[in-house]
């Protein structure tokens, strides 16, 4: 069975630094990766996937997330964060021909001080 | 319509009474999913459906919950003698196919909470 992890469950920055969460995964073939973003009352946004190809994605929003097959790692990156972005983060994870059986890791708080 | 529909937005029930949660997904979407998440982060895959009928069900409770998604009607979850753990907000999510590499999309949820 697959499993997620997000290692930091709050993290804090500075509008306008650099941002990384992070996010391990479980899983015996390759998988299919998520990051979902959730603000306050909302339901969950996709910022971007990953199925194959080129291990560096692009999302919404000036997010950027990489593959790392090695280290099993998916972890998403912004340059530069907006004080918009202050949210819940979960990475998921879901397995090929399960019709969307998404598992999740248990979320990153991102603040943003002015 | 051209989001995913939930309501009530939140649900309020004495231990032992029923709940029933609504869902109305993206007009021309085949497949729904219902998830659940506790405590605020813990997210947990519930059922899916293509169109009116069970895709996946793996991680449906045994007892007291229940999916339908009927022709021309909002899908519903209902829970039968609710208790005080399934307090949680109830996500809905659409998908034009089943695949991964279809976007999900998912409604603001249902908050429960049993007293």
């Amino acid at each position: 069975a697959q499993s997620v992890t997000q290692p930091d469950i709050h993290i804090t920055v500075s509008e306008g630094a650099s941002l990384e969460l992070r996010c391990n995964y479980s899983y015996g073939a390759t998988p299919y990766l998520f990051w979902y973003v959730q603000s306050p009352g909302q339901g969950l946004q996709l910022l971007l996937k990953y199925f194959s190809g080129d291990t560096l994605v692009q999302g919404i929003k000036g997010f950027e997330a990489e593959f790392k097959r090695s280290q099993s790692s998916f972890n998403l990156r912004k340059p530069s964060v907006h004080w918009s972005d202050a949210a819940e983060y979960f990475c998921a994870v879901g397995a090929s021909g399960s019709a969307r059986q998404l598992t999740f890791g248990s979320g990153t708080q991102l603040t943003v001080l002015p | 319509g051209e989001e995913v529909a939930q309501t009530p937005k939140h649900l309020v029930r004495g231990e032992g009474q029923k709940a029933k949660l609504y869902c109305a997904p993206i007009k021309g979407h085949s497949y729904v999913f219902w998830y659940q998440q506790v405590l605020k982060n813990e997210f947990k895959f519930l059922i899916s459906f293509q169109n009116e009928n069970v895709f996946d069900e793996t991680g449906m409770p045994k007892e007291r919950f229940s999916a339908k998604c009927l022709p021309n009607s909002p899908c519903s979850l209902e829970i039968q003698a609710t208790k005080l753990e399934d307090s949680a907000v109830y996500f809905c999510a659409s998908s034009r196919e089943g695949t991964l590499n279809t976007e999900a999309f998912f409604g603001q949820g249902t908050r429960l909470t049993v007293v």
